[in-house]
């Protein structure tokens, strides 16, 4: 496709499950970003991966976060043990290089219940 | 604490008029600065950005422009049109060297016909 697409657009799960968000970046992007914006917020940053690997995750909340990006295109954003203050849009980025214009996608919008 | 401070939460214009956005930074790293608009239940879409060695960068309708010894920059918009209502966040980067968006609240910008 031609932007960022992010799967599911919507997830209503309850307190205490495992949630899994899909982000499909931009082809020939090699940079891919994760942020979550709460209500009224600006988005904040949680991590970004170039290539395969995680070049900073100093965003991740805490250790029920994981995200990966195994074959240095598709990226899954793992929640555990979902809490009530996870609720939020989360929206994936991409960018054709490290220093380059992250584009994003439509997000992710978690409601746990 | 903010790193990124967007102090008008809303703006209200009318058609034809200039729109002017403001944000101050805090964080003197930051060496890369970007304008982005997003509509209801979309992710942010990229509109303008600005490099730290210059003062001003210019895209048809939209200017932004830096004062450093400020840590200010503003997105000027002319003229306005209805289509531009939406949320506008600015966003920087380049602080120790991580390509992460610190991004402002957002101003909510009306244009009224």
């Amino acid at each position: 496709g031609a932007g960022v697409s992010q799967t599911p657009s919507n997830k209503v799960t309850e307190k205490g499950k495992y949630v899994e968000l899909r982000c499909d970046p931009i082809s020939g992007h090699t940079a891919l970003y994760w942020y979550r914006q709460s209500l009224g917020q600006g988005p904040e940053f949680l991590i970004y991966f170039q290539g395969t690997g995680a070049a900073d995750d100093s965003g991740l909340p805490n250790d029920r976060f994981f995200a990966v990006r195994p074959e240095g295109s598709v990226s899954t954003l793992k929640i555990q043990r979902t809490e009530r203050g996870d609720s939020a849009v989360y929206l994936c980025a991409s960018s054709r290089t490290l220093q380059e214009t992250q584009y994003f996608g439509p997000g992710t919008r978690l409601l746990v219940l | 604490d903010q790193q990124v401070k967007q102090n008008s939460p809303s703006l209200s214009v009318q058609e034809g008029r200039i729109s002017i956005l403001n944000c101050d930074y805090t964080n003197s790293m930051f060496d890369y600065f970007l304008w982005y608009k997003k509509y209801p239940a979309e992710g942010p879409t990229f509109l303008i950005s600005i490099s730290s060695i210059k003062d001003k960068n210019e895209d048809g309708r939209f200017t932004v422009f830096l004062n450093k010894s400020a840590k200010h920059l503003s997105l000027h918009i002319v003229p306005s049109q209805p289509g531009d209502s939406a949320v506008y966040f600015c966003a920087a980067s380049g602080a120790g060297g991580s390509e992460k968006l610190v991004f402002g609240k957002g101003t909510k910008l009306t244009v009224n016909p």
